[in-house]
C-alpha cells in the first residue's frame, strides 16, 4: 500500500519570505500522480498544485513551485513570498495510476508571522 | 454552481441515531468519494462508486453505507451513530481516467461536520 509522510507538523514563516513544506511517499507503481492541497479553516479542500509522475519537469503555479524527485520519492512545496492568506493546513496527496481515491500525508499546519 | 455540494453542512445528533449525508456533483465525473477527517485532520477514504459499482471499501465500519441512485450522487448513511463518528465527512469526484491536462481533475465538496452527542 501507498504511503505518504509529512514530516513537519508545524511550521512558521515570516511574510514575505520563502518556505519550503516537505513530503515523501512509497510507492511501487511507475504512473502516478502528486498532490498539494490547502485546507484553511473554512475546511475547504483547495488544491494547490499537482505533478503527474511521468512528467520531469517541475510544476509551477505562480507562487508555489514543487521539487519532484521521483527516484528518491520526494514532493516538497515551495511557497515564495509567503502572505497571510497561505496561513493554513497543507496536505501532499498519492493518487495511483488507477482510479483510486488519494492517499493523504498528515499534513503540515503553516503559520504566516506578520 | 457549485461543482460538488454537500449537505447538511453541519449535523449534530445523538448517539444511536441513524443519518445521511447528500453529495452531488455536477462535473459529469466517473467516480465520486467519501473521505473521514478525524480530530486531529488525518484524511482516509473510506468509499469510492464507480459507475454504480463500490470499488473501494475500506475497513470501515458495517454502519457506514455509501448509496449511489445515480453516477452524479453519492449518499452516505450512517446507522447507530456512535461518539467516535464525530468527524468532517468530504465528498469528492473525479474522472475514471486522467484526462489531458487536468489528470483525473479531483474536486471536494464543502465537508460536512457531523458531530456525536
Amino acid at each position: 500500500a501507498q504511503t505518504v509522510t509529512q514530516s513537519q507538523p508545524e511550521m512558521s514563516v515570516q511574510e514575505a519570505e520563502t518556505v519550503t513544506l516537505s513530503c515523501t511517499y512509497d510507492t511501487s507503481e511507475s504512473d502516478y500522480y502528486l498532490f498539494w492541497y490547502k485546507q484553511p479553516p473554512s475546511r475547504q479542500m483547495i488544491l494547490v498544485i499537482r505533478q503527474e509522475a511521468y512528467k520531469q519537469q517541475n510544476a509551477t503555479e505562480n507562487r508555489f513551485s514543487v521539487n519532484f524527485q521521483k527516484a528518491a520519492k520526494s514532493f516538497s512545496l515551495k511557497i515564495s513570498d509567503s502572505q497571510l492568506g497561505d496561513a493554513a493546513m497543507y496536505f501532499c496527496a498519492y493518487q495511483g495510476g488507477g482510479a483510486d481515491g488519494l492517499t493523504f500525508g498528515k499534513g503540515t499546519h503553516l503559520i504566516i508571522q506578520p | 454552481d457549485t461543482a460538488v455540494s454537500q449537505t447538511p453542512k453541519y449535523l449534530v445528533t445523538q448517539m444511536g441515531n441513524d443519518k445521511s449525508i447528500k453529495c452531488e456533483q455536477n462535473l459529469g465525473h466517473d467516480t465520486m468519494y467519501w473521505y473521514k477527517q478525524d480530530s486531529k485532520k488525518f484524511l482516509k477514504i473510506m468509499f469510492s462508486y464507480n459507475n454504480k459499482e463500490l470499488i473501494i471499501n475500506e475497513t470501515v465500519p458495517n454502519r457506514f453505507s455509501p448509496k449511489s441512485p445515480d453516477k452524479a450522487h453519492l449518499n452516505l448513511h450512517i446507522n447507530s451513530l456512535e461518539l467516535g463518528d464525530s468527524a468532517v465527512y468530504f465528498c469528492a469526484s473525479s474522472h475514471n481516467r486522467p484526462r489531458q491536462g487536468s489528470s483525473y481533475g479531483y474536486t471536494f465538496g464543502s465537508g460536512t461536520r457531523l458531530t456525536v452527542v
